[in-house]
């Protein structure tokens, strides 16, 4: 057990809709990173909040966003889910950089 | 362009045998480069964290090296168990403070056959 939960375990949705992915990262870590992973592809990392500050961004849709809290949860949101979007989702939290990432379960999406 | 990449793609070995699996980088200017062990449909685990100044690192029957000269990596399995088929995915950094560019490469499948 990393210590970062993610809610929920699975979603199935259909085309066009809008779901929230959730994450809480291990306790006393600032950093929140987010993570698509398709079905046999590698890990696209998504975008990185600090503290409730986005830090970095890599390969995110305009149609997907994400924040931070106050208590550091974070949730990532994706709206106009389209076919190609059905993935495993992760959340991967740290201190601060990204020296050591620890991982959570994975949130597997799937678009009808 | 900053890249990493694996070899091989997917690896078929019996139990007990050894495997070294490769990684290699051009991400600039590097902070540390990690290996992670994913078992299918869960989160990845780290199993090494290597900065500029290491060359070798262990975790239990695994053994990660870095030349960072030639900015190449590999990931020894020592006596490999059925429980070690899984991927394993090679990650660098190049880090200014909390800010961070973060590479994956795409990962070796390894299988491990009794």
């Amino acid at each position: 057990d990393s210590g970062v939960t993610q809610t929920p375990k699975h979603l199935i949705t259909a085309t066009g809709q809008r779901v929230t992915l959730r994450c809480s990262p291990r306790s006393g870590d600032l950093s929140v990173y987010w993570y698509q992973q398709s079905l046999d592809q590698g890990l696209q990392f998504l975008i990185q909040y600090y503290n409730g500050e986005e830090r970095a961004k890599g390969n995110i849709l305009e149609r997907f966003s994400a924040q931070q809290f106050p208590d550091l949860h974070s949730e990532l949101n994706l709206s106009s889910l389209e076919l190609g979007d059905s993935a495993l989702y992760f959340c991967a939290s740290s201190v601060a950089g990204p020296d050591t990432q620890y991982f959570g379960p994975g949130t597997r999406l799937t678009v009808l | 362009k900053n890249q990493v990449e694996q070899s091989p793609q997917s690896l078929i070995i019996l139990e007990g045998k050894n495997c070294t699996l490769q990684c290699n980088y051009t991400v600039s200017p590097f902070s540390n480069l990690r290996w992670y062990k994913q078992d299918t449909g869960r989160g990845p685990v780290s199993l090494t964290i290597m900065t500029f100044s290491e060359n070798t690192k262990s975790n239990g029957r695994y053994t990660a090296t870095l030349d960072a000269d030639t900015k190449q990596s590999s990931l020894h399995i020592t006596a490999s168990q059925l429980s070690d088929s899984a991927s394993y995915i090679c990650v660098v950094s190049s880090s200014y403070s909390s800010a961070s560019k973060i590479i994956f490469g795409s990962g070796t499948r390894l299988s491990i056959r009794p």
